[in-house]
Parts: C-alpha cells; structure tokens; sequence
C-alpha cells in the first residue's frame, strides 16, 4: 500500500548545524509533500510544502528539495536553534485530492545550545 | 489565526464506555478531519468531512464514527472504548483546495487513556 518512510528517527545537532530530514514515498501519482512540526504539547503546525512541479522551494532557514525520480523529498534547516526543537513530519498527498494525506512517523530534533 | 479547538486536553475511560471527543473551528472551513498519533506511526487518518452531514472513512475507521451536525464542530465518537484505543487523537481543519491554503490546521490534541 501507499507508504511514507522517514528517516532519521531522532536527531540530535549542535546549535549552528544544519539538520536534514529525508523521506521517501511510494505513491508515483504524489504532487503535495508538506511538512509539519509539533511542538511539545502542541498540534503539529505546517512549516513549509513543495508542489512536484517545483524541485525547491525555501522560506528563510527552511528548505524542501524534491525528486520525483527518486520520489524522494528533504528538509533542510540551516543555523539550527533551540526553538527549532521539534517533531518534523513529512506527508505526502495521495490521488487527487488534498484530503488524502499520508503521514511519514516523524523525526526527533534536538539542537544542543 | 485559525483556531481549532478540542475540547479536553487529557480524557481517562474506562473499557466499553461511549465516548465523544469535540473540535470546533473558527474559520469557517469546509474540511475537517480526525487523525490519532501514535509514537512510531505518525499521523494515522480516522475519518474526515466536507461539509455538514457528510463524512468519509479514512485509513483506520473501524471502532469510531463520527458526527457534523454544524459546519464549525466535528466530532469523533467511540462507541465502545477498547485499551488499543489508547492514543493522542487530534482535530484539523482545512480551507478547500483552490483557495490558496493546502495544509491543515490542528488542535492541540486530546489524550485519551483507556483503562
């Protein structure tokens, strides 16, 4: 069936470092990967997405990379900082419609002051 | 700002009693939906709505059901509370494709434990 694998699992950087988180999916017919960061005690909040006719997209110190090919897509933060401490879900759209998300199992980020 | 709101933060049931979780938003979306969190399997979807009255099962609806009588509250329901229902469960609200705002907004969650 339909899958999101995310990878790593938790991930700890010092303050200042770039963190990156992978996914890959299975759906070929995919065209929406967001993502979101839960906070502790929070819902998760969407941080930034990509459309598959776009292969990057960046919004200040966040940026989502893309490769239908490979159907894999990444988020990279650069100059890590304590608030970005987080849970990061990557998600993929299933089908044609927005409504059918698919949620990969998250990441941990830790970044150390 | 969107909000959506759930109504209990943390729940305590016992096995086999009915329970209702409450969502309201405030934007006066059309999409609303319920998904549970489990550590290790992200965001799984239960059931989601389009509009009052309308609903779709999602990938794990076996044991709940739902309920939207008015277009800002969705309500998920457990008939029969069973231990493996032990979970975050969390509430979003979505504006309809088209209107230049894909992604969800979510409450805070409610975390229910079934003893």
């Amino acid at each position: 069936g339909e899958n999101v694998e995310q990878h790593p699992s938790t991930l700890s950087v010092q303050e200042g470092d770039s963190a990156v988180i992978k996914c890959t999916y299975s759906d070929s017919a995919s065209n929406y990967f967001p993502w979101y960061k839960q906070e502790l005690g929070k819902g998760p909040q969407l941080i930034i997405d990509i459309r598959s006719n776009v292969g990057e997209k960046k919004d200040q110190r966040i940026a989502v990379t893309l490769n239908k090919t490979a159907k894999h897509f990444s988020l990279h933060i650069t100059e890590t900082q304590p608030e970005d401490s987080a849970v990061y879900f990557c998600a993929a759209r299933r089908g044609t419609s927005y409504d059918k998300v698919i949620f990969g199992p998250g990441t941990s980020l830790s970044v150390i002051p | 700002d969107v909000k959506v709101t759930q109504s209990s933060r943390y729940l305590v049931k016992r096995t086999g009693e009915k329970v209702f979780l409450e969502c309201v938003q405030d934007m006066d979306h059309e999409n609303m939906f319920w998904y549970r969190q489990d550590p290790g399997l992200g965001l799984r979807l239960i059931y989601f709505s389009y509009d009052v009255k309308m609903k779709e099962k999602g990938d794990i609806p076996e044991g709940y059901s739902v309920s939207r009588e008015k277009k800002e509250r969705f309500s998920l329901i457990l008939e029969s509370a069973s231990t493996n229902q032990t979970s975050m469960y969390l509430c979003a609200s979505r504006s309809p494709a088209g209107q230049g705002h894909y992604g969800y907004t979510f409450g805070s969650g409610t975390r229910l434990t079934v003893v």
